[in-house]
This record gives structure tokens, C-alpha cells and sequence, in this order.
């Protein structure tokens, strides 16, 4: 069964850092494309982050040189560090896959890890 | 950038009646556009890739149309699991990619 399962999240102070984690099953990280998306409360889907297959990265302006995107594939795992946080990185953040290696729409999402930014 | 803009961004309707989403991209995305439903507490969940084409177990009510700078989705039939935020999201021209604020659909 596909799936994906993030884990990390918590209450942590302006400028701190976090790790999320993705744990997957079903299927190889490392032959996907996956991405990050996080949700603001009350807000629409904002994406943060991207790794190809191929480890081509991307970030969202709003979080360039602050996270860093990575995966592991011993662990089927993929990953977002966090550091420098502040009170708008407040979000649910997804884990997601890429649904086509020629198209990005997103075909499996995690529940999600709530990230509150708050002193 | 591209932006996305949906609308409207509440709709009221009532069960068994048709339901029309829009969604317009600021420039041509072509048909790289995708629909996703989110109900409350859970992950958004695709439902039309494509513009047009259904994900695996979406039901048939659901329909997508629309390339371009126009698009939008159709359910033929509201049921009450139907009732939920809908969001585009445009594939043609990222990073970033983009999604529109979502538009609520509510019971009447």
C-alpha cells in the first residue's frame, strides 16, 4: 500500500530549527519526485520544497537558505531541515509525490505535522 | 510567477444539484492544471490531472474542463461527501509551483 507518514513536527521559538520526516512505503522515495506543502491555519496549500529523482532541488522563496530538503534511501525516507524559523512557517506540512515524472500534479499526500512557530 | 485565482471563493448548493468551480491562471498553464478536494482535519486528496482526466477511484460526477487560462470543475450531482474546499493547482511553469486560494463548497 502507498503511503506516506511524516513525523517531527512540534512547538518550537522563532529561530529555532526543526526536522520533518516522511517515511514511505509502497514504493522508492529515490524514484520519485516528492515534495513539501504546508498549509498556514485557515489558509490555502503554499509549496516549499522539491527534489527529483535525480536530486535536482528547489525551494520557495519565502524559505531559500533556511530548509534544506534531503532523503534517504536505506530509510525510504525523505526529509525538510528547518532552521531560522519564524512565526509565518506556522503550518501543517504535507509530504507528497509526484504523480508523473512528466507532469507534477501530486497523486499521494501524507496527513500531515503541524509546525507551530511561537515564543 | 503564475498566479491562480478560483472562484467563487464560497458556493452554496444544495444536494443533487450541479456545482461549477473556477479557476484562471495569469498566463497560458496549457492543460497542466490539477484538482484537489480537502475536507476538514484531513490532506488534500487529487481528483483531475490534466485539466480533465480523473485520478484512479474518482468518481464519474467529478469532471474537469478547461486549457489555457480558464478552467473548471464540474460535480454533476452534489453528495454530502462532496461538500469540501477545492483547490487548482497549475504544473506548466514552476518552480514555484502554484495553487489557487481554494473555493469552499457548502450545503445549502
Amino acid at each position: 500500500q502507498v503511503q506516506l507518514v511524516e513525523s517531527g513536527g512540534g512547538l518550537v521559538k522563532p529561530g529555532g530549527s526543526l526536522r520533518l520526516s516522511c517515511a514511505a512505503s509502497g514504493f522508492s522515495v529515490s524514484d520519485h519526485s516528492m515534495s513539501w506543502i504546508r498549509q498556514a491555519p485557515g489558509k490555502g496549500l503554499e509549496w516549499v520544497s522539491h527534489i527529483s529523482s535525480g536530486a535536482t532541488i528547489y525551494y520557495a522563496d519565502s524559505v531559500r537558505g533556511r530548509f534544506a530538503i534531503s532523503r534517504d534511501s536505506a530509510k525510504n525516507s525523505l526529509y525538510l531541515q528547518m532552521s531560522s524559523l519564524r512565526a509565518e512557517d506556522t503550518a501543517v506540512y504535507y509530504c507528497v509525490r509526484r504523480g508523473s515524472e512528466i507532469f507534477y500534479f501530486m497523486d499521494v499526500w501524507g496527513k500531515g505535522t503541524t509546525v507551530t512557530v511561537s515564543s | 510567477e503564475i498566479v491562480m485565482t478560483q472562484s467563487p471563493a464560497t458556493l452554496s448548493v444544495s444536494p443533487g444539484e450541479r456545482a461549477t468551480l473556477s479557476c484562471r491562471a495569469s498566463q497560458s498553464v496549457s492543460s497542466n492544471l490539477a484538482w484537489y478536494q480537502q475536507k476538514p482535519g484531513q490532506a488534500p486528496r487529487l481528483l483531475i490531472y490534466g485539466a480533465s482526466t480523473r485520478a484512479t477511484g474518482i468518481p464519474a460526477r467529478f469532471s474537469g474542463s478547461g486549457s489555457g487560462t480558464e478552467f473548471t470543475l464540474t460535480i454533476s450531482s452534489l453528495q454530502s461527501e462532496d461538500f469540501a474546499v477545492y483547490y487548482c493547482q497549475q504544473y506548466n511553469n514552476w518552480p514555484p509551483l502554484t495553487f489557487g486560494q481554494g473555493t469552499k463548497l457548502e450545503i445549502k
